[in-house]
C-alpha cells in the first residue's frame, strides 16, 4: 500500500494567518491527491481534489499544489470555520490510502 | 442531492457480528459509475478503506486485505442500500464507519454521518 505521510501532525495558528499542511507519498501518485477536512464528530469532506481543483463551495482561500510524491495545501488567510483537521488521500493506486491527518487548532 | 444514511447498532459483543446499512438517496447503488465504499476511523488505525461494491453490468465487490476474511459487503437494489458485515469483531474493530460514495473520477464526495461502533462485553 502506498504510505501518505502529513507534517505537521498539529499546528496552532490564529484567524488571519497563512497556513501550510504537507502530505508526502511513499510513491508517485502522479496529480491523484486529495484533501478532506473535518470537524469533531463529523464526516471528512471533501476539500480539494487532483491536486489543486477546489470542490464546489469551497472558498478560494484554499489551495493545493505539488505533484508525484510531494503536496501542499494552502489557507491563504486562516477563518474560524477553518479550524479542525484536515487529511489528504491518494486515489491513485488501491486502496486508496489516506494521511494521518493535521489538527489545525487556535 | 445524494444522501447517505447509516443505520446498526453502536455496541457489538466480541466474537459476534457487526451489522450496518447505508440507504442511499438521490443515486442508484446500481449506478454505472459510482461505487459504494465503507471506510472507518479510529485513533490507531487513521481513515482504514474497508471495501466496495459497484455494478458493472455485473456486480463486483472488493474487500480490504485486512478484513478480506470476515467482511462481507450487500448491495440491496431493492432497497437502494448496502450493507456490510464484519465477523468475529474484536476490540481492535472499535471505530467510527463510513459509507461514502467513489466517483466515477475516483472522488470520496459524498459521506453518510458516520455510525461510532464499540466492541465490548
Amino acid at each position: 500500500d502506498i504510505q501518505m505521510t502529513q507534517s505537521p501532525s498539529s499546528l496552532s495558528a490564529s484567524v488571519g494567518d497563512r497556513v501550510s499542511i504537507t502530505c508526502r507519498a511513499s510513491q508517485s501518485v502522479s496529480n491523484h491527491l486529495n484533501w478532506f477536512q473535518q470537524k469533531p464528530g463529523k464526516a471528512p469532506e471533501l476539500l480539494i481534489y487532483t491536486v489543486s481543483s477546489l470542490q464546489s463551495g469551497v472558498p478560494s482561500r484554499f489551495s493545493g499544489s505539488g505533484s508525484g510524491t510531494e503536496f501542499t495545501l494552502t489557507i491563504s488567510s486562516l477563518q474560524v470555520d477553518d479550524f479542525g483537521t484536515y487529511f489528504c488521500q491518494q486515489s491513485h493506486t488501491a486502496p486508496h490510502t489516506f494521511g494521518q491527518g493535521t489538527k489545525v487548532e487556535s | 442531492q445524494v444522501q447517505l444514511q447509516q443505520s446498526g447498532p453502536g455496541l457489538v459483543k466480541p466474537s459476534q457480528t457487526l451489522s450496518l446499512t447505508c440507504a442511499i438517496s438521490g443515486d442508484s447503488v446500481s449506478s454505472n459509475s459510482a461505487s459504494w465504499n465503507w471506510i472507518r476511523q479510529s485513533p490507531s488505525r487513521g481513515l482504514e478503506w474497508l471495501g466496495k461494491a459497484y455494478y458493472r453490468s455485473k456486480w463486483y465487490i472488493e474487500y480490504a486485505p485486512s478484513v478480506k476474511s470476515r467482511l462481507t459487503l450487500n448491495p440491496d437494489t431493492s432497497k437502494n442500500q448496502f450493507s456490510l458485515q464484519l465477523d468475529s469483531v474484536t476490540d481492535e474493530d472499535t471505530a467510527v464507519y463510513y459509507c461514502v460514495r467513489l466517483t466515477g473520477e475516483g472522488l470520496l464526495d459524498i459521506w453518510g454521518q458516520g455510525t461510532p461502533v464499540t466492541v465490548s462485553s
